[in-house]
């Protein structure tokens, strides 16, 4: 089973527009954390935001937020007000507290339009 | 500030041919990891490593060894290069722990010919 889906394979939208890419998980372990990631058409693999499974507030870093839905086992990143350095491929990944190891979804790519 | 260097940044290798792809890490991390990159895959991991001495496998193990003598360094060696292995590679590095983000070289674009 998929233990990260990303079910958007590509996204577009306008700019100054907020965009949500979708992530759900599948774990049964109670320590886990979720990750973001950006890699631009340059390649290299940006870490931009972490929410763990204990956390209770969702987290924040500038136009990035992670809308956390523990229940329904869901880790939506959210950017704000989009900007065209914004387009790229977006990676949701998990950790799980046993295994240590990073599992990667397939990703999701954003092309912002001016 | 180097954080994780991978080196070569490019490389092509005719089948057959063996070779190792260096990783080093000046953060003190614990963890270490080799993933590869496919289009529509995402990334897939190939070995791990928790501490000096410590390697384990990941999804994509075969035609790829690792040790770990030091803390710092994880090199990854192709054994007999395939056209299968046409890639790209990272090396990613963390304390340990579900709550530490990796952080990530830049990648080796390899092509098997």
């Amino acid at each position: 089973a998929q233990k990260i889906t990303q079910t958007q394979p590509g996204m577009f939208v306008q700019e100054k527009e907020a965009v949500t890419l979708d992530c759900t998980y599948d774990t049964s372990d109670q320590s886990y954390g979720l990750f973001w990631y950006k890699q631009p058409s340059s390649g290299e693999m940006i870490f931009l935001i972490y929410q763990g499974s204990y956390d209770e507030q969702n987290a924040t870093e500038g136009r990035y937020s992670l809308n956390f839905q523990k229940a329904r086992k869901s880790a939506n990143l959210v950017i704000s007000a989009s900007q065209l350095g914004d387009s790229a491929m977006y990676f949701c990944a998990m950790r799980e507290g046993r295994r240590e190891k990073l599992t990667f979804g397939t990703g999701t790519r954003l092309t912002i339009i001016p | 500030n180097a954080g994780v260097t991978q080196t070569p940044k490019f490389q092509v290798l005719k089948t057959g041919q063996s070779m190792t792809l260096q990783c080093a890490q000046d953060m003190n991390h614990e963890y270490m990891s080799w993933y590869r990159q496919d289009p529509g895959m995402g990334l897939r991991l190939i070995h791990y490593s928790v501490g000096a001495g410590i390697t384990d496998q990941g999804e994509v193990p075969n035609g790829y060894n690792v040790s770990r003598s030091t803390t710092e360094d994880f090199p990854l060696r192709l054994l007999s290069a395939a056209p299968s292995q046409t890639s790209v590679y990272f090396c990613a590095s963390s304390f340990g722990g579900a709550f530490s983000p990796l952080h990530f070289g830049n990648g080796t674009r390899l092509t098997v010919t």
